[in-house]
């Protein structure tokens, strides 16, 4: 059984600061890895795709991967009480998609 | 718009009573799936589908059924829902799941009494 670990939470951050979120794989069948946010209640959207080595910036958000290690990161540059929410980074494979629990964030203003 | 619809949005019933939960795709994906999300587990898988006609089971399939004879359509069938089948439910698609991110429905909140 595939398993993702993240950071355990619930975290919290002050406004401003930078929240750092992450994702460890228990198999190396992942080739793509994605980060997704969802409210509370709400469905998960996507906030980013990263698949290759190294980093990737979209506006206040930058992930981060390692394949060797299986290993990706989020971090959240100038936190927002709006980023408030939960941080799912799923394992997936040609057929399944496999998410962890997630990890809770807060923003406290 | 591209979008997955579910429908209903909210739904109670009684236990025996068969309900279905609709799920389409306006996107033309091959990949459609069904989650359930409960308080302190996540999202679990239920069943998916490669495309029409090819589905499979998840992780918690028991009580459920799915058919994808259209590849736009994929509902969750309940023949006799019980109460630890209340829960929130989620239907989402994608080109690929290796390769592709999920498109999430808004979701089907159920309670089953």
């Amino acid at each position: 059984q595939k398993e993702v670990e993240q950071n355990s939470g619930p975290l919290s951050v002050p406004e401003g600061a930078i929240a750092s979120l992450n994702c460890t794989y228990s198999d190396r069948v992942s080739q793509s890895f994605f980060w997704y946010r969802q409210y509370s209640g709400k469905s998960p959207e996507l906030i980013m795709s990263i698949y290759s080595n190294g980093d990737k910036e979209d506006g206040r958000f930058t992930a981060q991967l390692n394949k060797a290690s299986q290993y990706v990161s989020l971090l959240i540059r100038d936190s927002q009480p709006s980023d408030s929410a939960t941080y799912l980074c799923p394992e997936t494979s040609y057929d399944k998609v496999i998410f962890g629990p997630g990890t809770s964030l807060s923003v406290i203003p | 718009e591209a979008q997955v619809t579910q429908n209903p949005r909210y739904l109670i019933t009684v236990t025996g009573k068969k309900l279905t939960v609709t799920c389409s795709q306006n996107m033309n994906h091959e990949y459609m799936s069904w989650y359930r999300q409960d308080p302190g587990l996540g999202l679990r898988q239920i069943y998916y589908s490669m495309n029409v006609e090819v589905t499979d089971k998840g992780d918690v399939p028991e009580g459920y059924k799915v058919s994808r004879k259209e590849k736009r359509n994929f509902p969750l069938i309940l023949e006799s829902p019980s109460p630890n089948q209340t829960s929130l439910y989620f239907c989402a698609s994608s080109t690929g799941t290796g390769i592709s991110p999920l498109h999430f429905g808004n979701g089907t909140r159920l309670t089953v009494t």
